[in-house]
């Protein structure tokens, strides 16, 4: 099956600073999404991006379906940030056309 | 508030015991998803809903039982589950369960301990 990788795993940061947090993929898909988890369990669609580029506020996303990976920028972080951002691709394929494959997420801390 | 909703929030319950787990969506979707996530695992698809007909039973062990009595409206049934089985159960809700333009938004979750 297809495979997802995020990195960095674990990512501390100050709070106003800036970050980036990755997602490779090991085949083309044609959804994707980016979620944030809060320490709650609370998980929040924060975009959906099978391609291009995307802004809400102080997050963006961009992907490269060519070049299969996708990049999620963070900038101004706040407290209110922290928690898990997990990667989610979606392959058009036989059967489970509708199938999400989760990434391993990436735990962000920030620090006031 | 994701139109998502879950109960219990927490649960706790002994090998010998039966449960269930609800969800309700008032996003008027077509597809119902659940998903298990465990300490340091991705989350793990367990069963899909469409239009009230199971279309994905990823390979889910028989003391998990689904039911999904219209669109709006998931079950998850459980009975004698094992200490492993602890975890965080998520259920979710899309427009249908094709991938194009198919968001899932999820609900708050049920933390689970088998005792």
């Amino acid at each position: 099956g297809i495979q997802v990788e995020q990195s960095p795993p674990d990512l501390i940061l100050q709070e106003g600073a800036n970050s980036t947090l990755r997602c490779n993929f090991s085949d083309s898909v044609n959804n994707l999404q980016w979620f944030h988890q809060n320490p709650w369990g609370q998980l929040i669609n924060l975009f959906y991006i099978p391609s291009g580029t995307k802004q809400n506020g102080r997050l963006s996303a961009t992907t490269v379906a060519t070049e299969r990976y996708s990049l999620l920028y963070i900038s101004s972080s706040q407290t209110t940030d922290s928690g898990v951002y997990f990667c989610a691709v979606g392959l058009n394929s036989g059967g489970s056309n509708y199938k999400l494959t989760f990434g391993k997420g990436t735990l962000l801390t920030v620090n006031p | 508030e994701t139109g998502v909703t879950q109960t219990p929030r927490h649960l706790v319950m002994g090998m010998t015991n039966k449960k269930s787990l609800k969800c309700e969506q008032h996003l008027g979707h077509n597809a119902m998803y659940w998903y298990k996530q465990s300490a340091k695992k991705p989350l793990e698809l367990m069963f899909v809903y469409n239009f009230k007909e199971q279309t994905e039973n990823n390979s889910v062990p028989s003391r998990f039982s689904p039911e999904c009595p219209n669109s709006s409206h998931l079950f998850l049934h459980l009975h004698t589950l094992q200490p492993e089985d602890s975890a965080l159960y998520l259920c979710a809700s899309s427009q249908d369960r094709g991938l194009v333009l198919n968001t899932q938004y999820f609900g708050p979750g049920t933390r689970l301990t088998v005792l």
